[in-house]
């Protein structure tokens, strides 16, 4: 089974900071990585697929890089509005979750 | 627009059987693989059965077995039996479309999900 590692698992950052958030997996997943965001009470929301395509509708802020085994989010200046947990995913074998990063405004 | 409506969530006992059903509307459902994800109260997303275009069905370790994963293609509808259900099952339970729907890439990510209905196994 593909193991993935998201960390930091909290971050807390200020308005207009660059946040990044780094998800390691196990074996080699080539692109195959999704990033998604969840607000409290509501479904994940997809940002991010095949490592660096970001989805229609989303700010051009975020952004992800990285293939093989070692993945990056990254939130160029931080918005209150993205407050919020984000979850890498492996589809290359089955599917798998990163644990989660809560990410914090001061 | 994609829309994904889940039903069929409740209280059930330890032992006991639940069938959860996304009526599924916006897209050519018959094209698309389906899945079913989880997230137990306050924790991270995890994923359990996935259903491919053609009909096959892959399942985690975890609820191999137990669950069952289907489609009707004739309704846009997804399911998931859940049978021999354990307090550890509790969760809310999303149904999500996946974006692979061709020969190359029959599944990929989750790009839509619905609201998700709740599952709470107790006695």
């Amino acid at each position: 089974d593909i193991q993935m590692t998201q960390s930091p698992s909290t971050l807390s950052a200020s308005v207009g900071d660059r946040v990044t958030v780094t998800c390691r997996v196990s074996q080699s997943i080539r692109t195959w990585l999704a990033w998604y965001q969840q607000k409290p009470g509501k479904a994940p929301n997809l940002l991010i697929s095949e490592a660096s395509t970001l989805e229609s509708g989303v700010p051009s802020r975020f952004s992800g890089s990285g293939s093989g085994t070692e993945f990056t989010l990254t939130i160029s200046n931080l918005q209150p509005e993205d407050s919020a947990t984000y979850y890498c995913h492996q589809y290359q074998s089955y599917w798998t979750f990163g644990q989660g990063t809560k990410v914090e405004i001061k | 627009e994609v829309q994904l409506l889940e039903s069929g969530g409740g209280l059930v006992q330890p032992g006991g059987s639940l069938r959860l059903s996304c009526a599924a509307s916006g897209f050519n459902f018959g094209r698309y693989a389906m899945a079913w994800v989880r997230q137990a109260p306050g924790k991270g997303l995890e994923w359990v059965s996935t259903v491919t275009y053609l009909s096959n069905t892959y399942h985690a370790d975890f609820v191999r077995g137990r669950f069952t994963i289907s489609r009707d293609d004739s309704t846009n509808t997804l399911w998931l039996q859940m049978s021999s259900l354990r307090a550890d099952d509790t969760a809310l339970y999303y149904c999500a479309k996946d974006a692979g729907g061709t020969p190359e890439l029959p599944t990929r990510h989750f790009d839509h999900w619905g609201q998700g209905t709740l599952v709470t196994v107790s006695s």
